[in-house]
């Protein structure tokens, strides 16, 4: 039974179009964290948020944004997508140190 | 720039042997570590934590900390072929606003017999 929600499951999206990737906790956490992640390859910071209205940049987050305007929502956007953008993004929470992943939402840019 | 190196695998180890898969890490102020299982095409999950030097055990998992050598590693004893996945190291240090973002290992894949 997840507590942390990403939606959609799977994407294909046409490049230069605007997407949101939607991710919600029902936990209470404070910290939310957006990463990506290649087939067999490390998690890289894409942005993070400590609470309301606080949010950070990761070591990819050049070509998206973020917003937390409530606790349990923190969606991701990508401006215009593009092929480089294809990818599994994760989202997770905290209330200390150990993350809580969402399912993940696997993007294909055509 | 913190680094986390893992050893990327696979490992492969007869089903009932005992699993060691090992990580360093490069910021010497790191104070927490995590062992995270992913199963190919699901997300990681959390299998263990540690935060000071020693050991750790929880039902056939150990984490073995030492801050000194800047190395942390997971011993998997009795090891199932269900325990085959990828094992992701990830640390964690002090900020000016608590604890930074978790940096992750590539992670070391395991196989395990049967």
């Amino acid at each position: 039974e997840a507590d942390i929600y990403q939606t959609p499951r799977y994407l294909v999206i046409g490049t230069g179009k605007k997407i949101t990737l939607e991710c919600s906790q029902t936990m209470g956490h404070d910290k939310m964290y957006w990463y990506q992640q290649d087939p067999g390859m490390e998690l890289h910071l894409i942005h993070y948020s400590y609470g309301v209205n606080s949010t950070e940049k990761g070591d990819l987050s050049s070509e998206s944004t973020v917003s937390r305007i409530r606790t349990e929502h923190f969606p991701l956007t990508l401006e215009s997508a593009r092929p480089s953008h294809t990818s599994q993004y994760l989202c997770a929470s905290s209330e200390g140190y150990g993350y809580t992943f969402g399912s993940g939402t696997r993007l294909t840019v055509v | 720039q913190k680094e986390v190196e893992q050893n990327s695998g696979p490992l492969s180890v007869p089903e009932g042997a005992i699993a060691s898969l090992n990580c360093t890490y490069s910021d010497r102020v790191s104070q927490s570590f995590f062992w995270y299982r992913q199963y190919s095409g699901k997300s990681p999950e959390l299998i263990m934590s540690i935060y000071s030097n020693g050991d750790k055990e929880d039902g056939r998992f150990t984490a073995q900390l030492n801050k000194a050598s800047q190395y942390v590693s997971l011993l998997i004893r009795d090891s199932q072929p269900s325990d085959s996945a990828t094992y992701l190291c990830a640390v964690n240090s002090a900020g000016n606003s608590g604890n930074t973002p978790l940096v992750f290992g590539k992670g070391t894949r395991l196989s395990v017999i049967a």
